[in-house]
């Protein structure tokens, strides 16, 4: 199946700093999504991108499919960010990266 | 609210008990899956369905089994728990090749 790998694996933040989280994935796919989960356990929907760039408030990202990865930029870095930050590639099942545990201090 | 539900949130079993965790989706979607998730790691796929009457396995399927005898509902059933079940279970369901959404999730300990 598809491997996936994010970068870095922890992040600590400065609230107001901006950060860019690192997704590799290791063959074509027909999907990317990314998602947070919040200290509660809940996943929401990030964004569903297979290719190109979106913006969400302060939250973008970018898909270069032909280069197998996915960037996701934090702007403006608020507390209520904090959490772990999931990609996830989808060929005909979707595969989870690690994560990235995002720290976000006053 | 249309969405992903799974029931119940939190559960506690003793080793070698059986039970069923409900997942129930109202959104049409033809894919559904079981994912769970343990202590720093991402998810893990446990059993998929891409429709009605067809199941099939994934990364880490042994102890449990499924079935889909509607779009609407997955149900994930463990024969005979074990402590090593202890996760966090999700389910998630998706058009073909869409955004996936997911469950608030069922937090399981086996003792």
């Amino acid at each position: 199946g598809i491997q996936v790998e994010q970068s870095p694996p922890d992040l600590i933040l400065q609230e107001g700093a901006n950060s860019t989280l690192r997704c590799n994935f290791s063959d074509s796919v027909n999907n990317l999504q990314w998602f947070h989960q919040n200290p509660w356990g809940q996943l929401i929907n990030l964004f569903y991108i297979p290719s190109g760039t979106k913006q969400n408030g302060r939250l973008s990202a970018t898909t270069v499919a032909t280069e197998r990865y996915s960037l996701l930029y934090i702007s403006s870095s608020q507390t209520t960010d904090s959490g772990v930050y999931f990609c996830a590639a989808y060929d005909y099942k979707l595969s989870f990266g690690a994560g990235t545990t995002v720290t976000v201090r006053a | 609210n249309a969405g992903v539900t799974q029931t119940p949130k939190f559960q506690v079993l003793k080793t070698g008990q059986s039970m069923t965790l409900q997942c129930a989706q109202d959104m049409n979607h033809e894919y559904m899956s079981w994912y769970r998730q343990d202590p720093g790691m991402g998810l893990r796929l446990i059993h998929y369905s891409v429709g009605a009457g067809i199941t099939d396995q994934g990364e880490v399927p042994n102890g449990y089994n499924v079935s889909r005898s509607t779009t609407e509902d997955f149900p994930l059933r463990l024969l005979s728990a074990a402590p090593s079940q202890t996760s966090v279970y999700f389910c998630a369901s998706s058009y073909a090749g869409g955004g996936y959404t997911f469950g608030s999730g069922t937090r399981l300990t086996v003792v």
